[in-house]
């Protein structure tokens, strides 16, 4: 069976400091990447997804980057962090058909306080 | 662009009450649409789903009905219970235009079920 796994699952960072958060999935090939936040009030934002390695779409222009230097690896980063950076992020992916299921797999998230 | 609007929360209910979550949808062409749950400290999970106008979703005596007439897709439950308390995401899907990868969300709403 697939899994997914993201860590750390909680984080506390001052302002300027660097990010990374990451992401594996197990279980499946060449999945569908992607990187959500979920911020209070604001529901859930995508922030980046990826169809294949080295292959990145970004949604919001920010203050971060995402890679993928492995087929089922998702690494969500900043080089300096910013106080709206704060918020619930979540790895998910989905499976190469996913034009016709529409399902993500999410993990369960990370928590980040910029202070 | 594509969009979901759902209900603002939070929604309290009593067990065994009728739940409505209402949601609503813009988008070009014909999307599909989701219904996805949040449980406390975990990611979401999908709870339902429908491809085309006028199919009926459903899952763990949850329904939702593809109205494409009204644009909605409301979530309902006849008799909710303490364990379905959790936040409420309504989702679209839209092959239109390269976003066929990509899954928009609502904002969520929060439901407390108490006892």
């Amino acid at each position: 069976s697939q899994t997914i796994h993201q860590w750390p699952a909680t984080l506390v960072q001052p302002v300027g400091s660097p990010l990374s958060l990451e992401c594996t999935v197990e279980g499946t090939s060449n999945p569908n990447l992607y990187w959500y936040r979920q911020a209070a009030g604001r529901g859930l934002q995508l922030l980046f997804y990826s169809v294949g390695i080295g292959q990145i779409s970004s949604e919001v222009p920010q203050n971060l980057s995402a890679s993928r230097p492995q087929d089922r690896q998702f690494i969500l980063s900043s080089k300096k962090l910013l106080l709206s950076d704060s918020g619930f992020y979540l790895c998910a992916w989905s499976p190469r058909d996913f034009q016709n299921t529409g399902e993500l797999f999410f993990g369960e998230g990370s928590r980040l306080t910029v202070l | 662009g594509n969009s979901v609007t759902q209900m603002e929360g939070p929604v309290t209910l009593s067990e065994e009450a009728f739940l409505t979550i209402n949601c609503t949808y813009t988008a070009t062409g014909y999307p599909s649409l989701f219904w996805y749950v949040q449980y406390p400290g975990e990611g979401l999970q999908l709870l339902l789903k429908a491809t085309k106008a006028d199919d009926k979703g459903s899952n763990k005596g949850f329904e939702a009905t593809y109205r494409k007439e009204t644009t909605s897709f409301h979530l309902e439950k006849g008799s909710v219970q303490v364990s379905d308390s959790a936040v409420y995401f309504c989702a679209l899907r839209n092959p239109y235009r390269g976003s066929n990868y990509k899954l928009t969300f609502g904002k969520g709403t929060l439901l407390t079920v108490n006892p």
